[in-house]
């Protein structure tokens, strides 16, 4: 089983849609998460790290299940800038020192 | 001034060059990484550095050698690739043990011809 696993996507939605990637991971120890986006040919970004109550920013709210081992990110009202692949990614350790990224699932935010 | 920066941008070299990565974090982290992403692969981590100590090698082969002189800097160099290493090797920073989020750099798009 790989350690982060992601929708395979692509999604293609309307403009003012809400979309919801899934993301789980392997190791029940693992301490960190995060949402990152990355646009074609560029660097990842962080979108937002995702906390145990779930956080909420903007359109943007992540939620994560810690006894299924599961995170998720949802976004509303979609516009066409936020077509980019959304990666999951995770501490696996204590130590904070290491980033497990998932094979991401690309969004397409159609006019 | 961005919080990583990467040089060069582009990078097309001979599979009997050899050449070097850099990579510099302005944001006072402790820890540093090389990963590299093929076409359609996930991101793959390669080498971390905790404090300028090696800390991570996940597999690499000796053909990349990763350098930590100081814990602002870090380099990858290259020697006798195979055209399958053409990718885009990106670095990152972050905290380290205190955790928090990594921040990449550019990345460096390397061909191996």
């Amino acid at each position: 089983r790989k350690e982060v696993e992601q929708d395979p996507g692509p999604f293609n939605v309307p403009e003012g849609a809400t979309v919801a990637f899934n993301c789980t991971y392997s190791n029940s120890a693992s301490q960190s998460f995060f949402w990152y986006r990355q646009d074609c040919r560029k660097e990842p970004k962080l979108l937002m790290s995702v906390y145990s109550s779930g956080n909420e920013d903007g359109r943007f709210t992540a939620q994560l299940n810690r006894a299924s081992q599961y995170i998720s990110l949802l976004i509303r009202d979609s516009k066409l800038s936020d077509s980019a692949t959304y990666l999951c990614v995770v501490n696996p350790d204590n130590y904070g020192q290491n980033f497990v990224f998932g094979p991401g699932t690309r969004l397409s935010v159609l006019p | 001034e961005t919080g990583v920066t990467q040089t060069p941008r582009h990078l097309v070299m001979g599979m009997t060059n050899k050449k070097s990565l850099k990579c510099e974090q302005h944001l006072g982290h402790n820890a540093m990484y090389w990963y590299k992403q093929s076409a359609k692969k996930p991101l793959e981590l390669m080498f971390v550095y905790n404090f300028k100590e090696q800390t991570e090698n996940n597999s690499v082969p000796s053909r990349f050698s990763p350098e930590c002189p100081n814990s602002s800097h870090l380099f990858l160099h290259l020697h006798t690739l195979q055209p399958e290493d053409s990718a885009l090797y990106l670095c990152a920073s972050s905290q380290g043990f205190r955790g928090g989020e990594a921040f990449f750099g550019q990345g460096t798009r390397l061909t191996v011809v």
